[in-house]
């Protein structure tokens, strides 16, 4: 079965940092392109990073540029979301996503976690 | 990085068709195959329901069709269901190299 699972979210005081992990299975983990994307509370879904297959180039949303960093190993089969100088606007759920096709990297998802949630709160 | 236009909300009656529009500008909607579609019930995953504009994945019910025009793209549900009721979301690949989603729209189902 094709899956993604995300872990390592939590509470954690405004400053402070949080790495975010999500482990693929079922599919050639190398070849696609990923994506995070977050839900804050009472809110739409928003973009927020994603990486090539190979992890070459990455691409992060405004809001989040300078603080966060997308990286994956291939070797693992898992994608990192480090994120630093968090603030209470970082407050959601946070997703992770498989790109549809290994020809594309900004494009559709196809297979969804069923999120970490992160809290920002002294 | 300015978010895609969609209405905040939609209601129709079981069998009756809903259409949601997806407004956005030459620099994303309007100047990409890169659109899709969402369909996402609180507390759950999101699911895809149309990428490259129209193509549908497997499992999709072909009740739900999406389509494009200029910058303005548009989901429609015919044949409504209790099921469908949930927030749709549409994105869009952008010039400036990123991802764009719209602000989302609820579907109630009366």
């Amino acid at each position: 079965e094709v899956q993604v699972l995300e872990s390592g979210g939590g509470l954690v005081q405004p400053g402070g940092s949080l790495r975010l992990s999500c482990a693929a299975s079922g599919f050639t983990f190398s070849s696609y392109a990923m994506t995070w994307v977050r839900q804050a509370p009472g809110k739409g879904l928003e973009w927020v990073s994603s990486i090539k297959s190979s992890g070459t180039n990455t691409y992060h949303a405004d809001s989040v540029k300078g603080r966060f960093t997308i990286s994956r190993d291939n070797s693992k089969n898992t994608l990192y979301l480090q994120m630093n100088g968090l603030t209470a606007e970082d407050t959601a759920v946070y997703y992770c996503a498989k790109v549809v096709s290994t020809t594309c990297y900004l494009c559709a998802m196809d297979v969804w976690g069923q999120g970490t949630t992160v809290t920002v709160s002294s | 990085q300015s978010a895609l236009t969609q209405p905040a909300s939609v209601s129709g009656s079981p069998g009756q068709s809903i259409t949601i529009s997806c407004t956005g500008t030459s620099s994303d909607v309007g100047g990409y195959i890169y659109v899709s579609w969402y369909q996402h019930h609180p507390g759950k995953a999101p699911k895809l329901m149309f990428y490259d504009v129209s193509d549908r994945p497997s499992g999709v019910s072909n009740r739900f069709s999406a389509s494009k025009s200029g910058n303005t793209a548009s989901l429609t549900i015919s044949g409504l269901q209790a099921e469908d009721e949930a927030d749709y979301y549409c994105t869009s690949y952008t010039s400036s190299d990123t991802l764009v989603f719209g602000g989302g729209t609820k579907l109630t189902v009366l």
